[in-house]
């Protein structure tokens, strides 16, 4: 079993719809949370840490819920242009190796 | 300002032959990382540097595999005798400072075929 574990999708949402995708890791010493975002054949990029409390930016929401061991994003209103991979990112920072990501989900949008 | 950015961004080689990838993280970024990333994956930690020093090296899969940072600046990730299965996107990102908080930069990545 993987340590992080995410639904590979796709997702396949009409334009202005609400999606939402969950992420699970086995460790529970796991510190850190995020969010990346990959486009198709570019680089990951940063989208949003996750903090224990929630956290929201703009039509983008995170939440962790550690009892569960799963951090979830959801993305409200959605637009062609958040057709991506979401990579969820997982650290404990005993050591640089700690930092694992899961396989991605896929989110296409449709107009 | 620039980003990170990694050369070649193509690079076919025939099974056996030795390949150097380059990284030229962000100026003053203390924090280098490696990563391998397999076709339909998310990227795989293979090394970590601060500054000259690689602190974890745990993720490289083989012998073959060899990372340097001599001046805690440009990085070269090596691999020698490539094999098929060594074919993968080769990302690196840097942070400003060694912090699991830190945002973490990538380069658009070395496309690596071995034929």
């Amino acid at each position: 079993r993987k340590e992080v574990e995410q639904d590979p999708g796709p997702f396949n949402v009409p334009e202005g719809a609400t999606v939402a995708f969950n992420c699970t890791y086995s460790n529970s010493a796991s510190q850190s949370f995020f969010w990346y975002r990959q486009d198709c054949r570019k680089e990951p990029k940063l989208l949003m840490s996750v903090y224990s409390s929630g956290n929201e930016d703009g039509r983008f929401t995170a939440q962790l819920n550690r009892a569960s061991q799963y951090i979830s994003l959801l993305i409200r209103d959605s637009k062609l242009s958040d057709s991506a991979t979401y990579l969820c990112v997982v650290t404990r920072y005993s050591s640089a190796s700690k930092i694992i990501f899961g396989s991605g989900t896929r989110l296409s949008i449709r107009p | 300002g620039a980003g990170v950015s990694q050369s070649p961004r193509y690079k076919v080689a025939k099974r056996g032959q030795d390949v150097a990838l380059r990284c030229d993280p962000i100026s003053g970024h203390v924090s280098l990382f490696w990563y391998q990333q397999a076709l339909g994956q998310g990227p795989e930690f293979l090394t970590y540097f601060q500054n000259e020093a690689q602190l974890d090296k745990s993720g490289l899969p083989s012998d073959r595999f060899f990372a340097e940072r001599p001046e805690g600046s440009v990085s070269t990730l090596k691999i020698q005798r490539t094999q098929q299965e060594d074919s993968a996107v080769y990302l690196c990102a840097s942070s400003l400072v060694p912090s699991s908080q830190e945002t973490q930069y990538f380069g658009p990545g070395t496309r690596l075929l071995v034929l």
